[in-house]
């Protein structure tokens, strides 16, 4: 267990939806990563948000968007789902401080969309 | 931006043998490389991670070198257990200067018993 948590575990949800993805990061982390793995595309990173700021943005679509909250959990809201949105999301956390570097992911919310 | 190739895609190894995997990347700029295991369903795990100055590094069965002049690291498994089959990815980040993983494509490793 990485201590990070997410919420749900699986979602299933029809085209054209709106889902929002909850994640808590490890107790004394204030780095959250959102990354999306599909088959076809591999692990790839959405966006990241430091102690509730947008820090960077990677491959994200704009029908995507993410936010930090003061307590530091983070959801990602997916909307005009479409059938190719069906992915293991996955958040990660890392330790603040100079040199701390490693992600820690939680166990992943698996969107499937019909 | 950041480009990381990993091979091989899938590796058949006899329990008891040596795993090695591969990896390539393209930013220079890039100064801290994770492996992490994934078993079926489950999250990505940290196994290993190396820093740009350090060339190898060791933990029990798997090491990781890095060579930065030619811009590749390597996974090496060592006595292999069929609890080690999983796959596996690279990553590569800037460290401080931004920290989101650019990932390899994974190995499919399978230790046959």
């Amino acid at each position: 267990d990485s201590g990070v948590t997410q919420t749900p575990k699986h979602l299933i949800t029809a085209t054209g939806q709106r889902v929002t993805l909850r994640c808590s990061p490890r107790s004394g982390d204030l780095s959250v990563y959102w990354y999306q793995q599909s088959l076809d595309q591999g692990l790839q990173f959405l966006i990241q948000y430091y102690n509730g700021e947008e820090r960077a943005k990677g491959n994200i679509l704009e029908r995507f968007s993410a936010q930090q909250f003061p307590d530091l959990h983070s959801e990602l809201n997916l909307s005009s789902l479409e059938l190719g949105d069906s992915a293991l999301y996955f958040c990660a956390s890392s330790p603040p401080g100079q040199g701390r570097n490693e992600q820690f992911f939680g166990p992943g919310t698996r969107l499937t969309v019909l | 931006g950041e480009n990381v190739e990993q091979h091989p895609s899938t590796l058949s190894v006899q329990e008891g043998d040596s795993a090695v995997i591969k990896c390539t990347y393209s930013d220079s700029a890039s100064n801290y490389f994770p492996w992490y295991k994934q078993e079926l369903g489950k999250r990505p795990q940290l196994i290993i991670d190396i820093r740009s100055n350090v060339g190898e590094k060791k933990d029990q069965r798997i090491a990781v070198t890095l060579n930065k002049t030619a811009k590749h690291f390597s996974l090496h498994i060592t006595e292999t257990q069929p609890e080690d089959s999983a796959v596996y990815f690279c990553a590569a980040s800037r460290g401080a200067a931004g920290n989101k993983l650019t990932f390899g494509g994974g190995t499919r490793v399978l230790v046959k018993p």
